[in-house]
């Protein structure tokens, strides 16, 4: 079993529907949950982190995190064409001592149909 | 915002050569750099972390001695493909941590890729 899944998609939507986007993962040691953008041929771009459960919203995005379930989830609201591209959870075990590393989902492919 | 830069951002090579690809925090100071290989439809699979003046600590299965890393600066790490064969072609993408700058210690800053072909 992989430490985090993601459906890889593609996920198709009209411009200005609401997008979900979802993982889950198995290691309850995770405690940084993060969402990177990545267009085509280009690298990550961190859009949004939280630590430990909760939601977190930043204009149209917002990341929710469910510990319990170890379930994370970020929406789209408004979706634009240009929101299209591949979007990546990604996790870490955070805590003091150095660097924790980062687990990345598969990635989901999203495009906004204008 | 912390910018990574890599280059080339693509290359073809010939079965035997070797390839260098150089990676630079342009506007901060890295003492952590990561290099991550990226296949179609697949995650990013880290394959060593590199510290400034120090050995990379490579992942699982990484050949050391083909994947040659050197992080000579706190604003530059390159990774050398040593004897490059086609299956060595993929997406070789760096990262980058900004400890001072960064809002969130995990905050690593990618940089746009390179594109290797081994023909």
């Amino acid at each position: 079993q992989k430490e985090v899944e993601q459906d890889p998609g593609p996920l198709s939507v009209p411009e200005g529907a609401i997008v979900s986007l979802n993982c889950t993962y198995s290691n309850s040691a995770f405690q940084y949950f993060m969402w990177y953008r990545q267009y085509s041929r280009k690298g990550p771009e961190l859009l949004m982190y939280t630590y430990s459960s909760g939601n977190k919203e930043d204009g149209r995005f917002t990341a929710q995190v469910d510990k319990s379930s170890k379930y994370i989830s970020l929406f789209i609201r408004d979706s634009q064409p240009s929101d299209s591209a591949t979007y990546l959870c990604a996790m870490s075990g955070g805590g003091s001592g150095g660097y924790q590393k980062v687990t990345f989902g598969t990635g989901t492919k999203l495009q906004v149909i204008p | 915002g912390a910018v990574v830069s890599q280059h080339p951002s693509w290359v073809i090579c010939k079965s035997g050569t070797s390839v260098k690809i150089e990676c630079r925090s342009l506007d901060f100071q890295a003492t952590t750099m990561f290099w991550y290989r990226q296949f179609p439809k697949q995650s990013l699979m880290l394959m060593a972390t590199s510290n400034e003046g120090s050995k990379a600590t490579y992942e699982q299965g990484v050949e050391k001695d083909k994947f040659l890393i050197n992080h000579a600066s706190l604003t530059l790490s390159t990774l050398t493909v040593t004897s490059a064969h086609p299956e060595d072609s993929s997406f070789y993408i760096c990262s980058a941590r900004d400890l001072i700058g960064a809002l969130f210690q995990e905050t690593q800053y990618f940089g746009p890729g390179t594109r290797l072909l081994v023909l």
